[in-house]
C-alpha cells in the first residue's frame, strides 16, 4: 500500500521558467492539499482540491500558481515564471472522505537559480 | 488567521530524560488537533488527532493530552532516545474546516 508519492523530490529551474509538481495520493484518498514550507518557517496552506475541483484555494498566491486535480492521473501544482522567492519544499497530503487525518509525501524541493 | 503557537522552538535534552512540549491554539470553534512527528529529510507522520476536551492518547513513550476550554495540548516523550530527535508538528483544524493551520514546531534533539 503505498502512501503519498510526489516527483521530483529535487527541481532546479532558472528564473523565468515553470516548474511542475506532482503528487498521488494514497490508494482510495479522494481529498489532496499543499502545502508550502519558506526556509526558516512553518508549513503554509496553499490549496485544497478534490477530484476536478478546486475546494479551497485561500492560500494559493494570487498570479502565476495554479493547481488542478484531474480524474485521471496526479494532482499537478504548476508555477509559472518562477522566482527566486518560489524556492522551498512544496509538500502533498491526502485524505480519504472520511477522515481529515492526512498523510504527507516526501516533499519537492525547488530551487530556483 | 488563526494563531497556532509551540513551545519551546527548540529542546536538547539527554537520552534517558522525559521531555514535554506546548501547542497553543484557538478555544474557540475548536474541531480537532493534530500532531506530527517530522524527521529531517522525510515526511511529516501523524501521531495523534485529538478532538474531545481531556482526551489522553498514548503511542509507546509518546502521549499527548487536550485542554480545548484554555486552548492547549501537550506532547510528552517519556525516557527519550536519540531517534526522537525530530521536529514535533501540531495543526489545529477550526469548526469542520479540513484545512488545518500548523504550528511552527518544536526541534527535539536528545544526545546519546
Amino acid at each position: 500500500n503505498a502512501g503519498v508519492m510526489q516527483n521530483p523530490r529535487h527541481l532546479v529551474r532558472r528564473r523565468g521558467q515553470e516548474a511542475r509538481l506532482r503528487c498521488s495520493p494514497m490508494k482510495g484518498h479522494s481529498h489532496v492539499y499543499w502545502y508550502r514550507q519558506l526556509p526558516e518557517e512553518g508549513l503554509k496552506f496553499m490549496v485544497y482540491l478534490q477530484k476536478e475541483n478546486i475546494i479551497d484555494e485561500s492560500g494559493m498566491p494570487k498570479e502565476r500558481f495554479s493547481a488542478e486535480f484531474p480524474k485521471e492521473g496526479p494532482s499537478i501544482l504548476r508555477i509559472q515564471q518562477v522566482v527566486r522567492g518560489d524556492s522551498a519544499a512544496y509538500f502533498c497530503a491526502s485524505s480519504n472522505t472520511e477522515s481529515n487525518e492526512q498523510f504527507f509525501g516526501p516533499g519537492t524541493r525547488l530551487t530556483v537559480l | 488567521i488563526l494563531n497556532v503557537e509551540q513551545s519551546p522552538q527548540s529542546l536538547h535534552v539527554q537520552e534517558g530524560d522525559s521531555t514535554n512540549f506546548t501547542c497553543s491554539f484557538p478555544s474557540s470553534n475548536f474541531y480537532a488537533l493534530h500532531w506530527y512527528r517530522w524527521e529531517t529529510a522525510k515526511s511529516p507522520e501523524a501521531l495523534f488527532v485529538m478532538t474531545l476536551n481531556g482526551d489522553e492518547k498514548k503511542k509507546g513513550r509518546i502521549s499527548a493530552t487536550l485542554n480545548t476550554k484554555e486552548g492547549y495540548s501537550y506532547l510528552y516523550i517519556k525516557g527519550s532516545q536519540p531517534e526522537d530527535s525530530a521536529t514535533y508538528l501540531c495543526a489545529f483544524n477550526a469548526g469542520g474546516s479540513y484545512i488545518p493551520t500548523f504550528g511552527r514546531g518544536t526541534s527535539l534533539i536528545v544526545h546519546p
